[in-house]
């Protein structure tokens, strides 16, 4: 099973600032990589996949770069509603894996 | 528009059984690949099982022989059968599919139903 471990486990980043998480994996998953935004008592929402290419309707302050074992997501000026709780998720291989998810709160 | 609604989950005591449903509505269960994600109590989530398209079904080795993923062509349903419950199964269960990513992201989910394994 493929693990993934992201980094830093809690962000803390004034709106409007930049914030950058990070994804590592236990082996090569290429670039089949994705993330999702998940906040309070709501369901994950897709924001990445392919490691860099936007979901629909996603704004272009997301980004996603990386490929092999090491990815990040920018979002490059953080608004309100950016604040929430990001995972990972590899499709290389099953089973299809997880992060343990990054906590973005505001400082 | 593209919508799951989940229902079934519940209160079931250690070892029992328990059918969650996730129903479809503006695509077609049948000609597409679908999915149930878990996430237990303040943690992080859990794929747990997928059926494809051509019905072939994987699944999580935490739940193999214990739960059956199936669908139900006229009802545009797809069921989680579980059984042989314990604790560590508590969750809300999500079902997820994706509509205009690629597969195997999940771009279109349910609002969850949770259940509960306790005495």
């Amino acid at each position: 099973e493929i693990v993934l471990t992201q980094s830093p486990a809690t962000l803390s980043v004034s709106p409007g600032e930049r914030a950058t998480l990070s994804c590592g994996a236990s082996q090569s998953v290429s670039s089949n990589l994705a993330w999702y935004q998940q906040k309070p008592g709501q369901a994950p929402r897709l924001l990445i996949y392919g490691a860099s290419t936007r979901g629909t309707g996603i704004p272009a302050r997301f980004s996603g770069s990386g490929s092999g074992t090491e990815f990040t997501l920018t979002i490059s000026s953080l608004q309100s509603e950016d604040f929430a709780v990001y995972y990972c998720q590899q499709y290389n291989n099953w089973p299809y894996t997880f992060g343990q998810g990054t906590k973005l709160e505001i400082k | 528009e593209v919508q799951l609604v989940e229902s079934g989950g519940g209160l079931v005591q250690p070892g029992g059984s328990l059918r969650i449903s996730c129903a479809a509505s503006g695509f077609t269960v049948y000609n597409n690949y679908m999915s149930w994600v878990r996430q237990a109590p303040g943690k992080g989530l859990e794929w747990v099982s997928i059926i494809y398209s051509g019905g072939d079904t994987s699944y999580a080795d935490s739940v193999k022989g214990r739960f059956t993923i199936s669908r139900h062509k006229s009802e545009n349903t797809m069921y989680l059968q579980m059984n042989s419950l314990r604790p560590e199964d508590t969750a809300v269960y999500y079902c997820a599919t994706r509509v205009t990513s690629v597969w195997p992201t999940l771009d279109c989910w349910g609002q969850g139903t949770l259940v509960t394994v306790s005495s």
